[in-house]
């Protein structure tokens, strides 16, 4: 079955740090990737998606590029940000077939301090 | 309201004890989800409806869950006879359809803690 595998974390980085936080993924066909972020008390939002392979998705300075040759879409981001404490999901959908829910990964806290 | 509303945001109920966990999708939205996160994990399929078909109750752990949406609108996630393991935070969402690159937009979730 479909399956997306995240970097354990907690991630831990000084403010303006570079960011990496890797997802790699498992499914038939082609599915849609996306990043979604939890902010503390708030809920799941969607971050930022690509659709085929080679698309980038980027959205507040995030972003991350759909490898299908390497089933990864790992997420980045130049200079990390206090606000951008948060816990990270990489997930995947179906387009055509199968179940069309998102399949998740179990997420990564990032922790930036100042 | 302009987002995905759940009640209640806690429940703590007692084992054995029915409970029933709402949802409020963005108007208009066709298509709605349940999710389950247990603590430390990413949310794991439930169910889900277009309008008020269910399409795809797979991810129903056992028969004590009952999901419907019988107006194709608000709908309710009923857990009977609840025990320990189904303590987690129950996600809903809600999309405009059903297409691979629809954006799902997500309510804050409800905690259920069973003692």
């Amino acid at each position: 079955g479909d399956s997306v595998t995240q970097m354990e974390g907690p991630v831990t980085l000084s403010e303006e740090a570079f960011l990496t936080i890797n997802c790699t993924y498992t499914a038939t066909g082609y599915p849609s990737l996306f990043w979604y972020v939890q902010y503390p008390g708030e809920g799941l939002q969607l971050l930022l998606k690509a659709t085929k392979a080679d698309d980038k998705g980027s959205n507040k300075g995030f972003e991350a590029t759909y490898r299908k040759e390497t089933t990864s879409f790992h997420l980045e981001k130049g200079s990390v940000q206090v606000s951008d404490s948060a816990v990270y999901f990489c997930a995947l959908k179906r387009l055509h077939t199968g179940r069309r829910a998102l399949t998740f990964g179990s997420g990564t806290r990032l922790q930036v301090q100042p | 309201g302009a987002g995905v509303s759940q009640s209640p945001r806690y429940k703590v109920a007692k084992r054995g004890q029915d409970v029933a966990l709402r949802c409020d999708p963005i108007s208009g939205h066709v298509s709605l989800f349940w999710y389950q996160q247990a603590l430390g994990q990413g949310p794991e399929f439930l169910t889900y409806f277009q309008n008020e078909a269910q399409l795809d109750k797979s991810g129903l752990p056992s028969d004590r869950f009952f999901a419907e949406r019988p107006e194709g609108s608000v709908s309710t996630l009923k857990i009977q006879r609840t025990q320990q393991e189904d303590s987690a935070v129950y996600l809903c969402a809600s999309s405009l359809a059903l297409g691979g690159d629809t954006e799902a937009f997500f309510g804050q979730g409800t905690r259920l803690t069973v003692v």
